[in-house]
């Protein structure tokens, strides 16, 4: 069964610091990665997707993909306590289609 | 610019009711998905559709249909409601098919008693 793991923390940071989120998959055929933020009682939003092995910046967001350790992650740099929220590793599950498995999930807390 | 809309945004029904959740999307995207959102479970997807006229069971389909009505609609149906129905439900949806990021809607909560 193909799977999506993350730690479900919560990873607790103060504010100002980077926060390191992690997410590991097991099909080795996946070709695209998302990360979502979802807050508490709301909807996933998007934040990142990356293809590609290697970084990806966007604003304060950096998506990490390494394929060959079937590993993605989320730094958020100068994290601020509205970055606290559930964030959700997203990984396609089949040739070019958008089928995703979701992870549970890491619960962020920035504190001030 | 709605995005994805859908209603209700809060039910509770009784075992053995039936009910429709619905969802529209007004960005011309191709491909709609419901999934269902369980405490400590993650996103799981029941029903998707690839297209107009087209759909596919997920993850976990068993209780539910579908209908993509048209292009912009895609419901949700439980005929026989049972209390381990309860759940978050999302609606979401994709432009193409083929490695695209998925917009959700703001949820459905259904209480089944």
């Amino acid at each position: 069964q193909k799977e999506v793991e993350q730690n479900s923390g919560p990873l607790s940071v103060p504010e100002g610091a980077i926060a390191s989120l992690n997410c590991t998959y097991s099909d080795r055929g996946s070709q695209s990665f998302f990360w979502y933020r979802q807050y508490s009682g709301k909807s996933p939003e998007l934040i990142m997707f990356i293809y590609s092995n290697g970084d990806k910046e966007d604003g304060r967001f950096t998506a990490q993909l390494n394929k060959a350790s079937q590993y993605v992650s989320l730094l958020i740099r100068d994290s601020q306590p509205s970055d606290s929220a559930t964030y959700l590793c997203a990984v396609n599950v089949e040739y070019n289609t958008d089928k995703l498995i979701f992870g549970t999930g890491t619960r962020l807390q920035v504190f001030p | 610019n709605a995005g994805v809309t859908q209603t209700p945004k809060f039910q509770v029904l009784k075992t053995g009711q039936s009910m429709t959740l619905q969802c529209a999307q007004d960005m011309n995207h191709n491909s709609m998905y419901w999934y269902r959102q369980d405490p400590g479970m993650g996103l799981r997807l029941i029903y998707y559709s690839a297209s107009e006229g087209t759909t596919d069971k997920g993850e976990v389909p068993n209780g539910y249909n579908v209908s993509r009505l048209n292009k912009r609609e895609f419901s949700l149906r439980l005929e026989s409601a049972a209390p381990s129905q309860t759940s978050v439900y999302f609606c979401a949806s994709t432009p193409l098919s083929g490695n695209q990021p998925q917009h959700f809607g703001d949820g459905t909560r259904l209480s089944i008693l």
